[in-house]
């Protein structure tokens, strides 16, 4: 089975710009989850989707937002990108309510 | 306000013997609690979990042991393989979030080392 896929593995972006992350979850999983990782903050939950509607959002600013398609696949986007937006964003979909969180290899952004 | 705590950024333990991770949690709202490893350049991997139903939860060389009244868990590998060696994350989730919605929290990790 496959894991959970996110594109592109690496991006470089300059501060202003906007940029798209995708993911797609693990055969018949519904639920998408985002999640931010930086060295002094660590993991930060960003939002989850289940069924193209978000259902929880972490407490970041409007510039972060996503979406998810009827496929279960995800996006999240990022816009006027700032230094402090530089992080490795990880996708992790789940199969139901309280079973482990399964995570890809993440995307990482660096904005200079 | 961190609710999961790792309280020690590295731990360096001899193959073979026992490592010992450690996790603190704040919020009595969390009952689920799982334990993710991670290589550099990869996602988190999903090790083991606990509901706070129990005190404890094996699966081979892990085990994870929970306090609810301390609000701490723990996780014990024994025995501890080079191939351990990396970073480990505990996180907690709770039904407090609404509509069905899941999300964890996460501690900032122990990296932990096993000298050959």
């Amino acid at each position: 089975k496959a894991g959970v896929t996110q594109t592109p593995r690496y991006l470089i972006k300059t501060r202003g710009q906007q940029v798209t992350l995708s993911c797609s979850p693990i055969s018949g999983h519904r639920s998408v989850s985002w999640y931010q990782q930086t060295p002094g903050q660590g993991l930060q939950f960003l939002f989850e989707y289940f069924s193209e509607t978000q259902r929880n959002k972490g407490n970041f600013p409007g510039r972060f937002s996503g979406r998810q398609f009827s496929n279960s696949r995800s996006e999240m986007n990022v816009s006027t990108l700032e230094l402090g937006d530089s992080a490795l964003y990880l996708c992790a979909s789940q199969r139901s309510y309280n079973s482990p969180l399964h995570f890809g290899n993440g995307t990482r952004l660096t904005v200079t | 306000d961190q609710q999961v705590k790792q309280n020690s950024p590295s731990l360096s333990v001899q193959e073979g013997r026992i490592s010992i991770l450690n996790c603190d949690y704040t919020n009595s709202m969390f009952d689920y609690f799982l334990w993710y490893k991670k290589y550099p350049a990869e996602g988190p991997t999903f090790l083991i979990s606990i509901s706070s139903i129990k005190d404890k939860n094996e699966d081979g060389r892990f085990t994870v042991f929970l306090n609810k009244s301390a609000k701490h868990l723990s996780l014990h590998i024994v025995p501890s393989q080079p191939g351990d060696s990396a970073v480990y994350f505990c996180a907690a989730s709770g039904s407090y979030s609404g509509a069905g919605s899941y999300q964890l929290t996460f501690g900032k990790g122990t990296k932990l080392s096993v000298i050959p």
